[in-house]
């Protein structure tokens, strides 16, 4: 089955402690973007990658790092998360020839108290 | 700066209604593309339909319709005879490059 899955699911966690959120998909997407769901402000881009080593600030990059060493996993670093970024997180993958149709990964909630 | 205004925040709708959802979006790209998702109550998000700037052709898919216009640069989405299984969050979104922006969304809700 396509999918793109996301660990862990759910994550309360204290400011300044290192965590990482993983993605993974199994369709040989090229593209992998992560984004961050807050009421009233939709979903915003916080990193993407089109391949393996290469990736792009979205438009909510700061507090996050990523990196991109396998096509098919795009990991999601806190290196020392604060309550503001307590939030559902998304991980997306698409391809360039299908214009980036994007798909979603279940979501992780996090947050950070 | 690209921009996706959805200025329906929340809609409430009896079952068979139609509705129709507005997105505006802002670019000066002039190859782009448009997306429409819908998040049900488990939240997930769906992809519905994606519209490319070059190709201003509607769509119709069952319920499903989609009007897209770059006269007035927006992408409204019609869901006609409204189920209650239509009652989610839908995001529209604008994608230029490997950038994307998301609309606010809007909380639709069917009532039996």
């Amino acid at each position: 089955e396509a999918q793109v899955t996301q660990n862990p699911r759910y994550l309360i966690t204290v400011t300044g402690k290192k965590l990482t959120v993983t993605c993974s998909q199994n369709m040989n997407h090229e593209y992998m973007s992560w984004y961050r769901q807050d009421p009233g402000l939709g979903l915003r881009q916080i990193y993407y990658s089109m391949n393996v080593e290469v990736t792009d600030k979205g438009d909510v990059p700061e507090g996050y790092k990523v990196s991109r060493k396998e096509k098919r996993n795009f990991p999601l670093i806190l290196e020392s998360p604060s309550p503001n970024q307590t939030s559902l997180y998304f991980c997306a993958s698409g391809e360039r020839d299908t214009f980036y149709e994007q798909y979603f990964g279940p979501g992780t909630r996090l947050t950070v108290t | 700066a690209q921009k996706v205004t959805q200025a329906q925040t929340e809609i409430s709708v009896v079952e068979k209604e139609d509705v129709t959802l507005d997105c505006v979006y802002e670019t000066r790209d002039t190859t782009y593309y448009l997306f429409w998702y819908k998040q049900p109550p488990s939240g997930e998000l769906v992809f519905l339909i994606r519209r490319n700037s070059f190709d201003e052709q509607n769509e119709i898919s069952g319920r499903y319709s989609w009007n897209f216009q770059k006269s007035t640069s927006s992408f409204n989405f019609t869901i006609t005879a409204s189920q209650v299984v239509d009652s989610a969050v839908y995001f529209c979104a604008l994608g230029s490059g490997q950038n994307f922006v998301f609309g606010p969304g809007t909380r639709l809700s069917v009532l039996p």
